[in-house]
Order: structure tokens, then sequence, then C-alpha cells
């Protein structure tokens, strides 16, 4: 049972590339996140998804675009990546109502 | 105003003391409540949950709930320095259908560092 399967692990983008962050869980839960940590600032909610076929903005979401690809998928996307954008990025997910969130094992975006 | 609000800290105590975290939110309705251990390039993972008013127990670690007070608090007993990490509150929103329903808030962190 993988849980929740964030790739790639590391990136290093210059400035004004794109790219596409993939999140996939095998637990069958309708709800799926994406969060940037910053040091010092917590996990900070850029995109979620309450369940498949909706998504919605969180605190952070200038500078990405997400797609629930179907129940078990939630990619983020960066269209012109910034520096500003190098973080560490976490994907989870969980299921309805009292429910703990599950997390992938992050992703380390660098981009000079 | 943040939607949930922790002490950055860093939180110092020694070895075997009490360690207490504390955070609150702003939205009434929320109804689930979480406390994350995060390790220094780990991912969170989960100690305590609580949806009810009042505290919860397990082991060394208590959750207190204050609905009215929009509070919410983790206290770690006999601290060890394996306990040294950042722990992070989160909170699912309500108004289910509505616009919060689903999300999920964490908080920035509070860094304990629990010294021999």
């Amino acid at each position: 049972n993988a849980g929740v399967t964030q790739t790639p692990k590391f990136q290093v983008l210059k400035t004004g590339q794109s790219m596409t962050l993939q999140c996939a869980q095998d637990m069958n839960h309708n709800s799926m996140y994406w969060y940037r940590q910053d040091p010092g600032m917590g996990l900070r909610l850029i995109y979620y998804s309450a369940s498949e076929g909706t998504t919605d903005k969180g605190e952070v979401p200038n500078g990405y675009n997400v797609s629930r690809l179907n129940k078990r998928e939630f990619s983020l996307r960066l269209e012109s990546a910034a520096p500003s954008q190098t973080s560490v990025y976490f994907c989870a997910s969980r299921d309805r109502g009292r429910t703990e969130a599950f997390f992938g094992q992050g992703t380390r975006l660098t981009v000079v | 105003q943040k939607e949930v609000e922790q002490n950055s800290g860093p939180l110092s105590v020694p070895e075997g003391a009490i360690a207490s975290l504390n955070c609150t939110y702003s939205d009434r309705g929320s109804q689930s409540f979480f406390w994350y251990r995060q390790y220094s390039g780990k991912s969170p993972e989960l100690i305590m949950f609580i949806y009810s008013n009042g505290d919860k127990e397990d082991g060394r670690f208590t959750a207190q709930l204050n609905k009215a007070s929009q509070y919410v608090s983790l206290l770690i007993r006999d601290s060890q320095p394996s306990d040294s990490a950042t722990y992070l509150c989160a909170v699912v929103g309500s108004n289910a259908g509505g616009t919060s329903y689903g999300k999920l808030t964490f908080g920035q962190g509070t860094i304990l560092t629990v010294h021999p």
C-alpha cells in the first residue's frame, strides 16, 4: 500500500520554465491538497479538491494551476516558474468527514 | 487574520518537563482539529485528533479543545529529546457544500526543542 506518491522528489528549474508536479493516492480518498512549505511559514494551502470534479483556491494560488484528473490523481502545474516558487511542495489526501490527512514525501523545487 | 494561528516559538523545555503548544482558529463552525509532528526534512505525521470540547489523552499527549474560545492545545508530558520537532495545528473547514467545505488549513507551526 503506497499511500500518497509524489513525483519528482527533487527538481531544479530555470526562471520561466514550466513543470507539473504529480500526486497519486491509492486509498480511495475524496479530498486532495497541495501545500508549499517555506522556512517558518508552516504549510500554506495552494489549491485543494474536496471531491472529484471540484477544485478550489487556497491561501497562495497565484502562479499555480491544478487538475483533478480522476479520484486518484491531483497535479500541480507551474506555467512560468519564478524564484519565489522555490519551496518544498507536499501533496496530501483525506477521506470525507472527520478523518486525518496523509502526506506524500514532498518535492523539493529550486527555481534559479 | 490568519485562519489558524500558532506561536511560532521556538519553545525550549528541559527533558521531563511539560511542553504546551497552543493554536487558535477563525472558522467558528470548524469541527475537526488535528496535531501533526514534523521532523526536519520529513513529511508531517499525525499525533492526535480531537472533535469534541474537553480533553483527549493518548499516552504522553493530551489535546484540549475549547470551541467557544476557538482554541486548541497540545500538552506533551515527560518531554523527551526525541520530541524535538515542529508541531503543526490543522483545522478542517465547515460549511458543508459551501466555500470552506473540506478545506484543511495549517498554522505556521511551533518549533519545540527538548534539551537534556
